[in-house]
């Protein structure tokens, strides 16, 4: 079976740091981009971040750059996600997905981990 | 950035009756290769999303047939026939031809 699971979320005070980890099993995973998507409790869906297959190439939202980092594993078949200077409107579930640019991907999707910032 | 507009946000149907979605992009979503990379999901409550059509029209594997998208460059929508109990929940349209990937707001259907 094709799967995604994230873990790493947790409970973490304003300004804090924390790290995702997304662990992929049933497809090469080398061969695919992959990416983060965050959801508030009640709102949208809302691209956060993407990795090339590679790991060479890495995206950003505007509202993360420069606090969040994207990595991969290929060895390991994992993606993270280190979180800096956390901040109120982090607060969110976050998926990894399979999928990046201009792909027919996006078909694979973990079952997300809730990050809770706390002033 | 590529703003993606869905509508209506809330959609109440009848069982049994066909919905249809609207999504419109800001900018055209052909990219260089010719495709035009535009995505609709489905989140049931408590899910994760769930792809259904991928590149406007392809419906992914395992998706009713009652699913269809039609559209092009801006202008994109999801049909559902005879809409069935477990299709509630919020159907996000996706954009991932240019940089930022961008989502649309939503559409809520209610039985």
């Amino acid at each position: 079976d094709v799967q995604l699971l994230e873990t790493g979320g947790d409970l973490i005070q304003w300004g804090g740091s924390l790290r995702l980890s997304c662990t992929a099993s049933g497809f090469t995973f080398n061969t695919y981009a992959m990416s983060w998507v965050r959801q508030a409790l009640g709102k949208g869906l809302e691209w956060v971040s993407s990795i090339s297959g590679s790991g060479n190439s890495t995206y950003y939202a505007d509202s993360v750059t420069g606090r969040f980092t994207i990595s991969r594993d290929n060895s390991k078949n994992t993606m993270s996600l280190q979180m800096n200077k956390l901040r109120d409107d982090d607060t969110a579930v976050y998926y990894c997905a399979r999928g990046g640019a201009y792909s027919s991907g996006w078909s694979v999707w973990g079952q997300g981990t809730l990050v809770t910032v706390s002033s | 950035d590529i703003v993606m507009t869905q509508s209506p946000l809330s959609l109440p149907v009848t069982l049994g009756q066909s919905a249809s979605f609207s999504c419109r992009s800001s900018q055209s979503l052909v990219y260089s290769d010719g495709n035009t990379y535009l995505n609709w999901f489905h989140q049931g409550p408590g899910q994760s999303p769930r792809r259904l059509i991928y590149k406007v029209s392809d419906r992914d594997s395992g998706v009713s047939g009652r699913f269809s998208g039609s559209g092009s460059a801006t202008d994109f929508t999801l049909e559902i026939s005879r809409v069935e109990a477990e299709d509630v929940g919020v159907y996000y349209c996706m954009q991932n031809t240019r940089w930022p990937i961008t989502f649309g707001q939503g559409t809520r259907l209610e039985i």
